[in-house]
């Protein structure tokens, strides 16, 4: 089955900063990839994803590589404020709409 | 719009009672359903999913059951809790072929 690695496990950055997650995927059949943002105590909120037949994709202060050859794609945060502070999760799937495997994920500490 | 429901919010059981968690979804029609748990904020693990009324896959062997008795409906039992079951209790959906999210979870713990 899939296996989804996350780097790194804790990162701290200061506001205004950029922030980089990077991940990889052992399934070459995988397709899909969600980014996921999980504040403490609520559930995961979808903030971003990536098909494989597109290189990158970006939403204002975020976006999302995808190289397909390497099987690893990443999460940039640019402009970092406080309440990018969370959990980031990365996911793999072979299509949307099916299982995903998550990655261990990221705590995202942004210092004003 | 579609809003994803969990309840409850938090939990507190004994050692060996039983537990109901449930799951609705409003705003779509035979959506697919999944359950995870997530242990000390980390690590989603898929334990059940659903494609339809009363087809449930199981992703791990385990202490629990799941049951989808209504196409919006999600349901997470277990006969006699483990101290192993406390957790982060997540229900998800996602339309066929579009992107899975979350509802606001279950805090479990067991005592």
């Amino acid at each position: 089955g899939e296996n989804v690695e996350q780097h790194p496990s804790t990162l701290s950055v200061q506001e205004g900063d950029s922030a980089v997650i990077k991940c990889t995927y052992s399934d070459s059949a995988s397709n899909y990839f969600p980014w996921y943002k999980q504040e403490l105590g609520k559930g995961p909120q979808l903030i971003i994803d990536i098909r494989s037949n597109v290189g990158e994709k970006k939403d204002q202060r975020i976006a999302v590589t995808l190289n397909k050859t390497a099987k690893h794609f990443s999460l940039h945060i640019t402009e970092t404020q406080p309440e990018d502070s969370a959990v980031y999760f990365c996911a793999a799937s072979w299509t949307s709409g099916s299982r995903l495997t998550f990655g261990e994920g990221t705590q995202l500490t942004v210092n004003p | 719009s579609q809003t994803i429901h969990q309840w409850p919010a938090t939990l507190v059981q004994p050692v060996g009672s039983p537990l109901s968690l449930e799951c609705t979804v409003e705003g779509t029609s035979n959506p697919n359903l999944y359950w995870y748990r997530q242990a000390a904020g980390r690590g989603l693990q898929l334990l059940f999913y659903s494609v339809g009324i009363g087809q449930i896959s199981s992703e791990v062997p385990q202490n629990l059951s799941a049951s989808r008795p209504q196409d919006r409906q999600f349901i997470l039992s277990s006969k006699k809790l483990l101290l192993s079951d406390s957790g982060f209790y997540l229900c998800a959906w996602s339309a066929h072929g579009a992107e899975q999210y979350f509802g606001p979870g279950t805090r479990l713990t067991v005592t």
